[in-house]
Parts: C-alpha cells; structure tokens; sequence
C-alpha cells in the first residue's frame, strides 16, 4: 500500500524551460509534506517544505504546491538549470511519525 | 559542522551471514531513522530511535533490529541475510519531532 506516489519515473526538460514534478498521496492524515534531492553516491538532502495550513510555499528557484483537496502536490523549478539534474522524492508525514517517501522522479535538464 | 556519517560505505556479506551498519548523527541531534533504498522501492522506513529508544518500525521481519548508544550514534543489524537485502541503507538524524530529516551518504550491503 503506496501512500506517496510519484508516476513519473523519469522526467527530461531543457534548460531554462520550467520543471515539474508531482506527487500524490492518500493519507488524508498527513499535514506535512517535503521535498528532498539526490545526487548519486549521496544522501537526500532537504529541498522545501510546506505545511498543510498552506497551499503555497516558495524558496528562491523552488516553489510547492498543496492542493488539500485534490491530495497532490507539486515542485516547480523555474528556471531549470544543468546542476538540477538529480533524483527527487516526495515526503509526507502525520503528526510525530516518521517521513513517508515517494519511489522518485529522476530529473535531466538538457543544457 | 560534520554531518552524519555512515560506516562502513560499501559492505558485501554472503547469504545467511549478519551485517551490522553504524551512523553517527549530527551533534545535538537525538532522533535517528533508519531507510532502505531498495532498486525501485524508493525509500522504505525502518527503524525509528531517539533518546536511545525504539520509536517505531517499518514493515520489516525482525531479523532488521538495531539500536542507540548514549551518544546518539546508532547501528542496524541484519541477520540471516538474503539476497534481496541488497540496497543502500541511509541512515538520517533530526532534532526530535522536526521533520528536516539530514541523511548520510548511505552504506551499499550487497549480498552475493
């Protein structure tokens, strides 16, 4: 039972162009959400956050999306840059619980 | 500030032998959580400690255990190993309930 989804394996944008990535969930529980970047051969590393109170949350380049209703959310990255190019994972969580990972969407932004 | 580290790397261990992993958190941090990054799993939780308890625990068999030393520093164990144990096993650290998790860079257990 996959309570964070990301469909899209993979996805290819150029550089500059903006990037998209989704993510759903089915815990109507969760009330807290992230997003965290992987480089091969490193750990995640924390990207942005977003309460459930909100429905927008911006950092720089990075902007999450929070729709309540619909349980996804989505990464915005604008513009895409070469070094963006990683593995990105979806999080949720529900009160003092551990993080709940998506499987991951691989990045490539095409110079 | 050192971040949390992870020994050892890489780690190749035969089928039905135990493998012990190690994680030292960043200072100050009291929570330690264990994930496995199996190929296409994604990261599945595994092992919760703080305060040099057990929290809470993934969906996994008990032969996954493990445990918190006074320091905070944490060590997963895995007996009786089986060949799709192999993955990248990352350990993370947070100040309790916060939810900015910093991972370490991950040991690869590959067993043959």
């Amino acid at each position: 039972d996959q309570q964070v989804k990301q469909n899209s394996p993979s996805l290819s944008v150029q550089e500059g162009r903006i990037s998209i990535l989704n993510c759903d969930y089915t815990n109507s529980m969760f009330d807290y959400f992230l997003w965290y970047k992987k480089y091969p051969a490193e750990g995640p590393t924390f990207l942005i956050s977003i309460s459930s109170i909100k429905d927008k949350n911006e950092d720089g380049r990075f902007t999450v999306f929070l729709n309540k209703s619909a349980k996804h959310l989505s990464l915005h990255i604008v513009p895409s840059q070469p070094g963006d190019s990683a593995v990105y994972f979806c999080a949720a969580s529900s009160g003092n619980t551990p993080l709940v990972f998506g499987k991951g969407t691989r990045l490539s932004v095409i110079a | 500030e050192a971040g949390v580290t992870q020994s050892p790397t890489h780690l190749i261990k035969t089928r039905g032998q135990q493998a012990t992993l190690r994680c030292s958190p960043i200072s100050g941090h009291t929570s330690v959580y264990w994930y496995q990054q199996a190929l296409g799993l994604g990261l599945q939780f595994l092992l919760w400690y703080d305060e040099g308890e057990e929290r809470n625990r993934g969906n996994f068999p008990p032969r996954f255990s493990g445990r918190q030393f006074p320091n905070y520093s944490s060590e997963l164990n895995v007996n009786a190993l089986e060949l799709e144990d192999s993955a990248l096993y990352l350990c993370a650290s947070s100040l309790t309930e916060y939810y900015g998790y910093t991972f370490g860079s991950g040991t690869r257990l590959t067993v043959v």
